[in-house]
């Protein structure tokens, strides 16, 4: 079965600094999609970046970048320039390609970003 | 609707009461998902409908737990005699299962108290 894990509990970040939150994966499968969500207090999992297996370039939307690395089944999150408004739970999720493609996620990241 | 909207926003029961937790999936959305969030704890997959297919009932807990999807659009989750363990943020996904896209859009969940 496919398993997601996050080893960082929690993380802290100073505004205007960047940070970087770990995930690692175990699968067998060679094509899937891998996501970030940040969850902030209002609950709802909100989309940050995704990325298919098949690319080997790294994906980037804004100030949040994904450090892809395959062999190693590693899939790290970096927020540039962090903001306030990034404090939230962050959640790595990954998808298999076909069946159900139903998410499975980690366990999340704290993040606390200070003034 | 332009979102899933999930009712009711948090709920509390008493032990064994039976409870129902609606999902309006996004109007056109083939595939829904069930998810729940235990305090702490990433998000645990429960069930999956697309269309009219059989839904995958595979992770949910026990025979307490089941759920419905009318008409391909509006789904209840159920939980009957509900157990304090039963506590948790239950999230529901809907995603447009027919073309070749991964964008899960989440409802902000209901919070249900078991005492």
């Amino acid at each position: 079965a496919q398993t997601v894990t996050q080893s960082q509990p929690e993380m802290s970040v100073q505004e205007a600094e960047t940070v970087t939150l770990s995930c690692t994966y175990d699968t067998s499968e060679s094509d899937y999609y891998l996501f970030w969500y940040k969850q902030p207090p209002s609950r709802q999992m909100i989309l940050v970046i995704r990325q298919e297996a098949y690319k080997q370039q790294n994906a980037t939307e804004n100030r949040f970048s994904v450090n892809f690395q395959k062999a190693a089944k590693s899939f790290s999150l970096k927020i540039s320039d962090s903001q306030l408004g990034d404090a939230a739970m962050y959640f790595c999720a990954y998808r298999p390609q076909g069946g159900s493609e139903k998410l499975v996620f980690g366990k999340g990241t704290k993040l606390t970003v200070n003034p | 609707g332009a979102g899933v909207s999930q009712s009711p926003s948090n709920k509390v029961t008493e032990k064994g009461k039976d409870v129902e937790l609606r999902c309006d999936p996004i109007s056109g959305h083939t595939a829904l998902y069930w998810y729940r969030q235990s305090l702490g704890q990433g998000l645990e997959f429960l069930i999956y409908f697309q269309g009219n297919s059989a839904p995958d009932k595979s992770g949910l807990p026990s025979d307490r737990f089941s759920a419905e999807r009318t008409g391909g659009s509006v789904s209840t989750l159920t939980i009957q005699r509900t157990q304090q363990e039963d506590s948790a943020v239950y999230l529901c996904a809907s995603r447009d299962g027919g073309a070749v896209t991964y964008g899960y859009t989440f409802g902000s969940g209901t919070r249900l108290t078991v005492v």
